[in-house]
């Protein structure tokens, strides 16, 4: 069964201050590991996908990362409109397996 | 274009009354999904279209679910006799091809009492 795990659930940071959010996935054929945003009362927002181990994809403060068993989402200086719970998601030969969520909030 | 649209954005139901549920997605895409995301929850898979294939119904929980996708562009996702378990937000997105990332509409907010 394909499984996403993600970490922390929940992280506070302020104004500047960078951090990591992690990804553990165990899929059966990967075809894509994507990073969404997800803001309150709205549908999650595509930002980036990464296909094979050892690739990086960046926008403005964030870059993600993929290895075999992991992503992780670096957020360099955030800003307070960074604030939001982003979603990781792998994709099989089946479908595509969501995880929990890392919930950020980032303090002025 | 437009993004994924989904009405109605809101829906008050009571228990046992059956509840439609609709998604407009992106013009062109061939693959459509439908999710649905508890309260503190991840997206859970129910269903997925793709083009004139069967659907992947694996991820429906119980047979008062079901979905349809009608000339490959509008989709109904139909919960008969809803019960209070069934209140969540139901998500659908759609794709130009299966492992092309899922574009989201709002969600449907499903509230059973």
């Amino acid at each position: 069964e394909d499984q996403v795990t993600q970490s922390p659930e929940a992280l506070r940071l302020q104004e500047g201050e960078s951090s990591s959010l992690n990804c553990s996935y165990t899929v059966s054929g990967l075809r894509g590991l994507f990073w969404y945003r997800q803001d309150p009362g709205k549908g999650p927002e595509f930002l980036f996908t990464l296909y094979s181990a050892g690739e990086e994809k960046e926008k403005e403060r964030l870059k993600a990362t993929l290895t075999k068993k992991e992503s992780f989402l670096h957020i360099t200086a955030p800003k307070p409109e960074d604030s939001a719970t982003y979603l990781c998601a792998a994709g099989s030969a089946r479908q595509l397996t969501f995880g929990s969520g890392t919930q950020l909030t980032v303090l002025p | 274009g437009a993004g994924v649209s989904q009405s109605p954005s809101n829906k008050v139901t009571e228990k046992g009354k059956d509840v439609e549920l609709r998604c407009d997605p992106i013009s062109g895409h061939t693959a459509l999904y439908w999710y649905r995301q508890s309260l503190g929850q991840g997206l859970e898979f129910l269903i997925y279209f793709q083009g004139n294939s069967a659907p992947d119904k694996s991820g429906l929980p119980s047979d008062r679910f079901s979905a349809e996708r009608t000339g490959g562009s509008v989709s109904t996702l139909t919960i008969q006799r809803t019960q209070q378990e069934d209140s969540a937000v139901y998500l659908c997105a759609s794709s130009s091809d299966f492992g092309s990332p899922l574009h989201f509409g709002n969600g449907t907010r499903l509230t059973v009492t």
